[in-house]
């Protein structure tokens, strides 16, 4: 099946740094791509659409200011929390949509820990 | 009303048997349906797509679809411990790769050896 590379796959941090996630996809070419966090034993909760090449559209309550996402390739976007906050700690999960199968695939999750 | 609604479990399963999970939508106008499985810590994985009215099997697992009276289901037969997993039904509300996937909140599954 495809393939979505999302890494890192772990980070911890400093609260007020800012982190950078990476999501790929390897196989094919995605136009648009989504980004989720994740807590505990919870469901995944949409918080921006991205789509190549335009301004990401982020789901109500989602901060733009503070969770920025670039997606500048067919294969690439990425998600930047800035100055993470304790708060922020959750699994982040990327997805992308293979354009000619209409599937969507995602990748493996990045967990993020704010101390 | 939520869009996507499915029973949060546990649906506890003995091995062997077939597990039946269900799952709701409220857009009359969806046009792709997904089963994802989720194991703990990981992220969820494709199972199974369908995108008209029947069923749809592929080995162990058949999707059904009643687009009118909106809902999709996945059985899995002959369960295995290893199937114990949360399972998400995602919606694709329109027309494009475009549309927003609206995922349900989940059924966790219990396969009892």
């Amino acid at each position: 099946g495809a393939v979505v590379s999302q890494h890192p796959s772990r980070v911890i941090c400093k609260s007020g740094t800012s982190v950078k996630i990476e999501c790929r996809s390897l196989d094919f070419q995605a136009t648009t791509m989504f980004w989720y966090r994740q807590f505990p034993k919870k469901s995944l909760m949409l918080m921006a659409t991205s789509n190549e090449g335009s301004k990401a559209t982020y789901e109500q309550g989602v901060e733009k200011d503070k969770f920025l996402i670039n997606h500048a390739s067919l294969t690439l976007s990425t998600l930047t929390v800035t100055s993470a906050h304790p708060e922020d700690s959750s699994f982040y999960i990327c997805s992308a949509v293979d354009r000619g199968s209409q599937k969507l695939f995602f990748g493996s999750g990045t967990q993020l820990s704010v101390l | 009303q939520k869009e996507v609604e499915q029973n949060s479990g546990p649906l506890s399963v003995p091995e062997g048997a077939i597990a039946s999970l269900n799952c709701t939508y409220s857009d009359r106008g969806s046009q792709s349906f997904f089963w994802y499985r989720q194991y703990s810590g990981k992220s969820p994985e494709l199972i199974m797509s369908i995108y008209s009215n029947g069923d749809k099997e592929d080995g162990r697992f058949t999707a059904q679809l009643n687009k009118a009276s909106q809902y999709v289901s996945l059985l899995i037969r002959d369960s295995q411990p290893s199937d114990s997993a949360t399972y998400l039904c995602a919606v694709n509300t329109g027309y494009s790769s475009a549309s927003k996937i609206i995922f349900g909140s989940g059924t966790r599954l219990s396969i009892r050896p």
